[in-house]
């Protein structure tokens, strides 16, 4: 079974600290992984995925699969970022189900 | 171009009802999904469709049915209302396959049952 845990209901920082959302996944073979973000007031949307090794509005997400990870990072919080965010993950087999976590709302204080 | 549209975004419902959360999209999309998220929980899958006329089940399905008989519709029928359903109801669509391609996603449908 493939499973995905962000262990933070809540991140609350303040504007230019950096960020690291939490993503750990449960998985047996080589997953594909995602970031989706919900802005206030706005639809949930692809952020970024890690087959695609891009930065998104600053935020980048490395694959670890020795910790089972897939943390979202970010160097400096803007108020702007402040949204829900989901990890999802996607086996590479059969229907290819894509499963998501419980998200973590991050609140960027002024 | 407006995407992925949901109606109703809001219902109530007694125990018992039926309705039908509507799902539409003008992408073109051969892909399209219903997921449901409870309070503080992640989305889970209740049924997908990978073209007109064929859908299968996903991880919820169980007081759900869905029909897929044109390509932008893509409804979801409740048939006997129950507490259990009470949820927030996003349809997406996608080109390629979920886990392979971008997911884009209706505004959400809040469903409370009474």
């Amino acid at each position: 079974a493939q499973r995905v845990t962000q262990p933070e209901k809540l991140l609350s920082v303040f504007k230019g600290a950096p960020v690291e959302l939490k993503c750990n996944y449960s998985y047996s073979g080589s997953p594909e992984l995602f970031w989706y973000v919900q802005y206030s007031r706005q639809r949930l949307q692809l952020l970024l995925r890690h087959i695609s090794r891009e930065s998104i509005k600053g935020f980048t997400a490395d694959l670890n699969k020795g910790e089972t990870s897939f943390h979202l990072k970010k160097p400096f919080a803007q108020e702007e970022d402040s949204a829900m965010y989901y990890c999802a993950l996607s086996g590479n087999t059969g229907r290819r189900a894509l499963t998501f976590g419980s998200g973590t709302r991050l609140q960027v204080q002024p | 171009n407006a995407g992925v549209t949901q109606t109703p975004k809001f219902r109530i419902l007694k125990i018992g009802q039926s309705m039908t959360l509507q799902c539409t999209q003008d992408m073109n999309h051969n892909y399209m999904y219903w997921y449901r998220q409870d309070p503080g929980m992640g989305l889970k899958l209740i049924y997908y469709s990978v073209g007109a006329g064929i859908t299968d089940k996903g991880e919820v399905p169980n007081g759900y049915n869905v029909s897929r008989s044109t390509t932008e519709d893509f409804p979801l029928r409740l048939e006997l209302a129950a507490p259990s359903q009470t949820s927030v109801y996003f349809c997406a669509s996608s080109l390629r396959g979920q886990g392979t391609g971008e997911l884009f996603f209706g505004e959400g449908s809040r469903l409370t049952v009474l």
